[in-house]
Protein backbone atom coordinates (compact mmCIF):
# COMPACT_ATOMS: atom_id res chain seq x y z
CA UNK A 1 0.00 0.00 0.00
CA UNK A 2 0.87 3.70 -0.50
CA UNK A 3 2.63 5.60 2.56
CA UNK A 4 0.22 8.55 3.00
CA UNK A 5 0.65 11.63 5.60
CA UNK A 6 -1.62 14.37 5.94
CA UNK A 7 -0.77 17.90 7.77
CA UNK A 8 -2.05 18.54 10.05
CA UNK A 9 -2.86 16.12 12.22
CA UNK A 10 -5.09 17.74 14.23
CA UNK A 11 -6.29 21.74 14.77
CA UNK A 12 -8.27 23.76 16.73
CA UNK A 13 -9.55 26.96 14.88
CA UNK A 14 -12.31 30.12 15.28
CA UNK A 15 -14.96 30.41 13.29
CA UNK A 16 -15.27 32.24 10.45
CA UNK A 17 -11.52 31.40 9.46
CA UNK A 18 -10.40 28.72 6.81
CA UNK A 19 -7.96 25.85 7.18
CA UNK A 20 -6.17 23.88 4.35
CA UNK A 21 -5.11 20.13 5.11
CA UNK A 22 -2.22 18.61 3.23
CA UNK A 23 -2.16 14.98 1.37
CA UNK A 24 0.57 13.73 0.41
CA UNK A 25 1.78 10.32 -1.19
CA UNK A 26 5.06 8.37 -1.40
CA UNK A 27 4.69 7.45 -4.70
CA UNK A 28 2.50 8.62 -8.25
CA UNK A 29 -1.22 7.50 -7.91
CA UNK A 30 -3.91 7.41 -10.47
CA UNK A 31 -7.13 8.64 -8.35
CA UNK A 32 -6.96 10.85 -4.71
CA UNK A 33 -10.67 11.70 -2.63
CA UNK A 34 -11.27 14.07 0.14
CA UNK A 35 -13.74 12.13 2.80
CA UNK A 36 -15.27 14.27 6.09
CA UNK A 37 -16.31 12.21 8.73
CA UNK A 38 -18.66 13.97 11.23
CA UNK A 39 -18.67 12.55 14.86
CA UNK A 40 -20.40 8.51 15.58
CA UNK A 41 -21.15 8.99 11.26
CA UNK A 42 -19.26 6.95 8.62
CA UNK A 43 -17.72 8.56 6.03
CA UNK A 44 -19.24 10.52 3.18
CA UNK A 45 -17.17 11.93 0.13
CA UNK A 46 -16.75 15.53 -0.62
CA UNK A 47 -14.81 15.13 -3.43
CA UNK A 48 -12.89 13.48 -6.23
CA UNK A 49 -9.15 15.64 -6.39
CA UNK A 50 -8.77 15.72 -10.32
CA UNK A 51 -4.71 16.36 -11.45
CA UNK A 52 -4.21 19.36 -13.26
CA UNK A 53 -7.53 20.67 -13.57
CA UNK A 54 -10.85 21.04 -11.63
CA UNK A 55 -12.62 18.28 -8.53
CA UNK A 56 -15.30 16.57 -8.80
CA UNK A 57 -17.47 17.37 -5.80
CA UNK A 58 -20.25 15.49 -4.74
CA UNK A 59 -24.03 16.27 -3.73
CA UNK A 60 -24.35 18.73 -0.89
CA UNK A 61 -20.63 20.24 -1.05
CA UNK A 62 -19.35 23.27 -3.44
CA UNK A 63 -16.21 24.52 -4.43
CA UNK A 64 -16.27 28.08 -2.67
CA UNK A 65 -16.87 25.60 1.00
CA UNK A 66 -14.40 23.60 0.11
CA UNK A 67 -11.73 24.04 -2.60
CA UNK A 68 -8.82 21.50 -3.66
CA UNK A 69 -5.84 21.65 -5.60
CA UNK A 70 -4.05 18.81 -6.82
CA UNK A 71 -0.98 20.12 -9.03
CA UNK A 72 0.74 16.90 -9.64
CA UNK A 73 0.45 12.96 -8.50
CA UNK A 74 1.59 12.71 -5.24
CA UNK A 75 -0.21 16.31 -3.65
CA UNK A 76 -3.30 17.51 -2.90
CA UNK A 77 -4.54 20.10 -0.56
CA UNK A 78 -8.71 20.45 0.95
CA UNK A 79 -9.49 24.00 2.66
CA UNK A 80 -12.65 24.36 4.57
CA UNK A 81 -13.47 27.33 4.40
CA UNK A 82 -15.50 30.52 6.70
CA UNK A 83 -16.15 27.93 8.70
CA UNK A 84 -18.85 26.87 11.57
CA UNK A 85 -18.90 24.21 14.49
CA UNK A 86 -20.66 22.03 11.86
CA UNK A 87 -17.41 21.77 10.10
CA UNK A 88 -15.89 19.88 13.12
CA UNK A 89 -15.23 16.47 11.86
CA UNK A 90 -12.41 14.10 10.41
CA UNK A 91 -10.88 15.12 7.52
CA UNK A 92 -9.10 11.94 5.36
CA UNK A 93 -7.80 11.81 1.98
CA UNK A 94 -7.17 8.13 0.25
CA UNK A 95 -6.07 7.36 -3.14
CA UNK A 96 -6.14 4.81 -5.64
CA UNK A 97 -2.73 3.64 -6.70
CA UNK A 98 -1.70 2.77 -10.71
CA UNK A 99 -2.79 -0.47 -12.21
CA UNK A 100 -4.73 -1.25 -8.95
CA UNK A 101 -8.05 -2.75 -11.01
CA UNK A 102 -10.25 -3.45 -8.23
CA UNK A 103 -9.93 0.64 -7.19
CA UNK A 104 -9.23 -0.11 -3.63
CA UNK A 105 -8.64 3.01 -1.79
CA UNK A 106 -5.76 3.56 0.76
CA UNK A 107 -6.21 5.99 3.59
CA UNK A 108 -4.32 8.49 5.35
CA UNK A 109 -4.36 9.27 8.91
CA UNK A 110 -6.64 11.49 8.57
CA UNK A 111 -6.93 15.15 10.35
CA UNK A 112 -9.22 16.47 13.48
CA UNK A 113 -11.17 19.93 13.39
CA UNK A 114 -12.24 21.46 16.28
CA UNK A 115 -13.80 24.82 15.45
CA UNK A 116 -15.01 26.85 17.83
CA UNK B 1 -28.17 4.09 -6.09
CA UNK B 2 -25.95 1.63 -4.29
CA UNK B 3 -26.34 1.45 -0.31
CA UNK B 4 -24.78 -0.80 2.13
CA UNK B 5 -26.52 -1.66 5.61
CA UNK B 6 -24.82 -2.76 8.78
CA UNK B 7 -27.64 -3.42 11.16
CA UNK B 8 -25.58 -4.46 14.00
CA UNK B 9 -24.42 -0.95 15.59
CA UNK B 10 -22.37 -2.64 17.91
CA UNK B 11 -20.97 -6.01 18.44
CA UNK B 12 -18.87 -7.62 21.67
CA UNK B 13 -16.62 -10.52 21.74
CA UNK B 14 -14.25 -12.70 24.09
CA UNK B 15 -10.60 -12.45 23.63
CA UNK B 16 -9.62 -15.66 21.66
CA UNK B 17 -13.27 -15.99 20.29
CA UNK B 18 -14.98 -15.98 16.88
CA UNK B 19 -17.07 -13.13 16.10
CA UNK B 20 -19.46 -11.98 12.74
CA UNK B 21 -20.35 -8.94 11.63
CA UNK B 22 -23.15 -8.60 8.97
CA UNK B 23 -23.30 -6.07 5.76
CA UNK B 24 -26.20 -6.16 2.92
CA UNK B 25 -25.91 -3.94 -0.12
CA UNK B 26 -27.96 -3.11 -2.54
CA UNK B 27 -27.54 -3.20 -6.46
CA UNK B 28 -28.45 -3.68 -9.78
CA UNK B 29 -24.93 -4.74 -11.11
CA UNK B 30 -23.16 -7.44 -12.03
CA UNK B 31 -19.83 -6.84 -11.53
CA UNK B 32 -18.55 -5.03 -8.55
CA UNK B 33 -15.69 -4.78 -5.33
CA UNK B 34 -16.38 -5.21 -1.81
CA UNK B 35 -14.44 -4.13 1.02
CA UNK B 36 -14.08 -4.33 4.74
CA UNK B 37 -12.18 -1.39 6.53
CA UNK B 38 -11.46 -0.96 10.10
CA UNK B 39 -11.08 1.88 12.35
CA UNK B 40 -9.40 1.89 15.47
CA UNK B 41 -9.27 4.94 18.10
CA UNK B 42 -6.43 6.65 15.88
CA UNK B 43 -8.93 7.24 13.28
CA UNK B 44 -6.78 5.42 10.87
CA UNK B 45 -9.15 3.54 7.99
CA UNK B 46 -7.00 0.67 7.47
CA UNK B 47 -7.97 -1.55 4.82
CA UNK B 48 -8.82 -5.91 6.15
CA UNK B 49 -10.38 -7.69 3.25
CA UNK B 50 -11.28 -7.01 -0.15
CA UNK B 51 -13.90 -9.55 -2.35
CA UNK B 52 -14.13 -9.31 -5.94
CA UNK B 53 -17.76 -10.25 -7.31
CA UNK B 54 -16.92 -12.37 -9.87
CA UNK B 55 -15.12 -14.63 -7.51
CA UNK B 56 -16.93 -17.20 -6.29
CA UNK B 57 -13.95 -18.19 -3.24
CA UNK B 58 -14.33 -16.46 -0.28
CA UNK B 59 -11.19 -13.92 0.57
CA UNK B 60 -9.75 -14.61 3.48
CA UNK B 61 -6.24 -12.99 4.88
CA UNK B 62 -5.05 -14.48 8.04
CA UNK B 63 -7.66 -14.83 11.04
CA UNK B 64 -10.22 -12.70 8.93
CA UNK B 65 -12.40 -14.40 6.35
CA UNK B 66 -16.34 -13.58 4.62
CA UNK B 67 -18.81 -15.02 3.53
CA UNK B 68 -19.71 -14.09 -0.24
CA UNK B 69 -23.47 -14.31 -0.69
CA UNK B 70 -23.50 -12.83 -4.43
CA UNK B 71 -27.09 -14.20 -4.62
CA UNK B 72 -28.52 -12.86 -1.18
CA UNK B 73 -26.77 -9.70 -1.42
CA UNK B 74 -24.37 -10.09 1.72
CA UNK B 75 -21.29 -9.87 2.69
CA UNK B 76 -20.16 -10.33 6.32
CA UNK B 77 -16.55 -10.58 8.13
CA UNK B 78 -15.63 -12.66 10.12
CA UNK B 79 -12.97 -12.60 12.60
CA UNK B 80 -11.39 -15.86 14.59
CA UNK B 81 -8.88 -15.81 17.51
CA UNK B 82 -10.20 -12.28 18.59
CA UNK B 83 -7.47 -10.05 19.99
CA UNK B 84 -7.61 -6.66 21.66
CA UNK B 85 -5.79 -5.29 18.64
CA UNK B 86 -9.19 -5.82 16.78
CA UNK B 87 -11.09 -3.18 18.50
CA UNK B 88 -12.58 -1.01 16.50
CA UNK B 89 -15.00 0.24 14.32
CA UNK B 90 -15.62 -1.76 10.84
CA UNK B 91 -16.69 -0.69 7.80
CA UNK B 92 -18.07 -2.13 4.91
CA UNK B 93 -18.13 -0.68 1.47
CA UNK B 94 -18.94 -1.39 -1.65
CA UNK B 95 -17.57 -0.28 -5.05
CA UNK B 96 -19.00 -0.29 -8.54
CA UNK B 97 -16.72 0.04 -11.51
CA UNK B 98 -19.25 2.25 -13.57
CA UNK B 99 -18.94 4.69 -10.43
CA UNK B 100 -15.26 4.95 -10.92
CA UNK B 101 -13.83 4.15 -7.91
CA UNK B 102 -16.44 6.17 -5.38
CA UNK B 103 -17.09 3.74 -2.28
CA UNK B 104 -20.11 3.55 -0.66
CA UNK B 105 -19.59 2.79 2.90
CA UNK B 106 -22.48 1.61 5.68
CA UNK B 107 -23.05 2.86 9.14
CA UNK B 108 -20.72 0.94 10.83
CA UNK B 109 -20.01 -1.51 13.40
CA UNK B 110 -18.32 -0.84 16.69
CA UNK B 111 -16.45 -4.62 17.82
CA UNK B 112 -15.62 -4.53 21.65
CA UNK B 113 -13.11 -7.01 22.38
CA UNK B 114 -13.55 -8.07 26.09
CA UNK B 115 -10.39 -9.58 28.02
Amino acid sequence: SAVISQKPSRDICQRGTSLTIQCQVDSQVTMMFWYRQQPGQSLTLIATANQGSEATYESGFVIDKFPISRPNLTFSTLTVSNMSPEDSSIYLCSVVRQGASSGTQYFGPGTRLLVL
Amino acid sequence: AQTVTQSQPEMSVQEAETVTLSCTYDTSESDYYLFWYKQPPSRQMILVIRQEAYKQQNATENRFSVNFQKAAKSFSLKISDSQLGDAAMYFCAYRSPSSGSRLTFGEGTQLTVNP
